[in-house]
């Protein structure tokens, strides 16, 4: 079946544009993560989401960052005035369940500010 | 708060040589671990995963085993082949709802 699809694969912004990440999760999955991923580091988390409901978003980096996912199905990053710090790949997971479950990834969005 | 700490890369090794990838990590309860593997230009999977204390989790011939007195999962295989050469992250899991990897770990293995 179909995985995680994210879009835009690549990004390219000017400094304060709003850049907005899509992300498809796979059918059926109930939870949705985004993460931060700068080059040679780990992924951070941003923020996590059951069905609609976001319940958890202390990972997002400040109050330019937004995220919905509004009919508990596709989910939108939102990233306002962005700032050259903001550059990285953004990932998207899914999972069946938690964080106790196996999330399953998309190929990211790598961001670049100008 | 909870956290994963993995040992620098990066790791170099001919192949059929024993790896060994230390993870130690720090969480109050008890949270699940997981190690993930990113291959060459593709996204992140799944490599196995632990959900409690003395699980072991395999898978391809790797093996990591949850030790909760020494609060480590460290990742392990016997005889690692050039297909193996990838970027290792160990991953933890707990209540709340935040997950968290490890800096990551790049493994070369040559023929």
């Amino acid at each position: 079946g179909a995985g995680v699809s994210q879009s835009p694969r690549y990004k390219v912004a000017k400094r304060g544009q709003d850049v907005a990440l899509r992300c498809d999760p796979i059918s059926g999955h109930v939870s949705l993560f985004w993460y931060q991923q700068a080059l040679g580091q780990g992924p951070e988390f941003l923020t996590y989401f059951q069905n609609e409901a976001q319940l958890d978003k202390s990972g997002l980096p400040s109050d330019r960052f937004f995220a919905e996912r509004p009919e508990g199905s596709v989910s939108t990053l939102k990233i306002q005035r962005t700032q050259q710090e903001d550059s990285a790949v953004y990932l998207c997971a899914s999972s069946r369940g938690g964080v106790w479950e196996t999330q399953y990834f998309g190929p990211g969005t790598r961001l670049l500010v100008l | 708060g909870d956290s994963v700490t993995q040992m620098e890369g990066p790791v170099t090794l001919s192949e059929e040589a024993f790896l060994t990838i230390n993870c130690t990590y720090t969480a109050t309860g008890y949270p699940s671990l997981f190690w993930y593997v990113q291959y060459p230009g593709e996204g992140l999977q799944l490599l196995l995963k632990a959900t409690k204390a003395d699980d072991k989790g395999s898978n391809k011939g790797f093996e990591a085993t949850y030790r909760k007195e020494t609060t480590s999962f460290h990742l392990e295989k016997g005889s690692v082949q050039v297909s193996d050469s990838a970027v290792y992250f160990c991953a933890l899991g707990n209540t709340g709802n935040q997950f968290y990897f490890g800096t990551g770990t790049s493994l070369t293995v040559i023929p």
